[in-house]
């Protein structure tokens, strides 16, 4: 069965820090990863990752995926209080995204 | 260039009584996909469905939960008799198709049964 684990579960860090979270995976038949950032509402789409040890990157946001060791990393750099939100990892399947339980950030001033 | 819509935001129904959620999708958008979040909880995928067709319903209820996407109008997720543990939000994405990994969420409903 198709499994994705995102850790920490939670985080809590002052702004300006910069932050890593994983999200390791273990799947059949690998399609993509995505990320995508969800606050009080829709999750918004941040990245997908297809190839191993590219590097996705928009503004202090980057990830990269490892398809050897089955992971994906999510930088935040330079943490701001709007980027307090749950992040999602999700694996593509056939006919839908398989979510990870997801990572709460929470940045404090 | 409207997003994924949804419809109510939020939805109270008492035990029994049935809930109707509505999606409209992205402009070119034809597929749409139902995700249900139980408080604490991940995304858990329900229901694929195309224009007039259901292509995945693994992740559904096999009782009381029904979809459909007809060829005129949203896409509509009926919650029949509700139960307490219904209470969740339910997000709808859009894509355009086939071979697109990247889905674009509603804001959701959030369904409260009391």
């Amino acid at each position: 069965e198709d499994k994705v684990v995102q850790s920490p579960l939670s985080l809590v860090v002052h702004e300006g820090d910069t932050v890593t979270l994983n999200c390791s995976y273990e799947v059949t038949n690998f399609r993509s990863l995505l990320w995508y950032k969800q606050e009080k509402k829709a999750p918004t789409f941040l990245f997908m990752l297809t190839s191993s040890g590219i590097e996705k990157k928009s503004g202090r946001l980057s990830s990269i995926l490892d398809k050897k060791e089955l992971f994906s990393i999510l930088n935040i750099t330079a943490t701001q209080t709007g980027d307090s939100a749950i992040y999602l990892c999700a694996l593509t399947g056939a006919n839908n995204l398989f979510f990870g339980t997801g990572t709460r950030l929470t940045v404090i001033p | 260039n409207a997003g994924v819509m949804q419809n109510p935001r939020h939805l109270v129904r008492r035990r029994g009584q049935e809930a109707r959620l509505r999606c409209s999708p992205m402009k070119g958008h034809s597929h749409v996909y139902w995700y249900r979040q139980l408080p604490e909880e991940g995304l858990k995928f329900m229901v694929y469905l195309q224009k007039e067709n259901i292509i995945d319903e693994s992740g559904m209820p096999k009782e009381r939960f029904s979809a459909e996407f007809p060829k005129e109008g949203p896409s509509i997720l009926r919650i029949q008799q509700v139960v307490r543990g219904d209470s969740a939000a339910y997000f709808c994405a859009s894509s355009t198709g086939v071979g697109s990994y990247e889905q674009y969420f509603g804001p959701g409903t959030r369904l409260t049964v009391t």
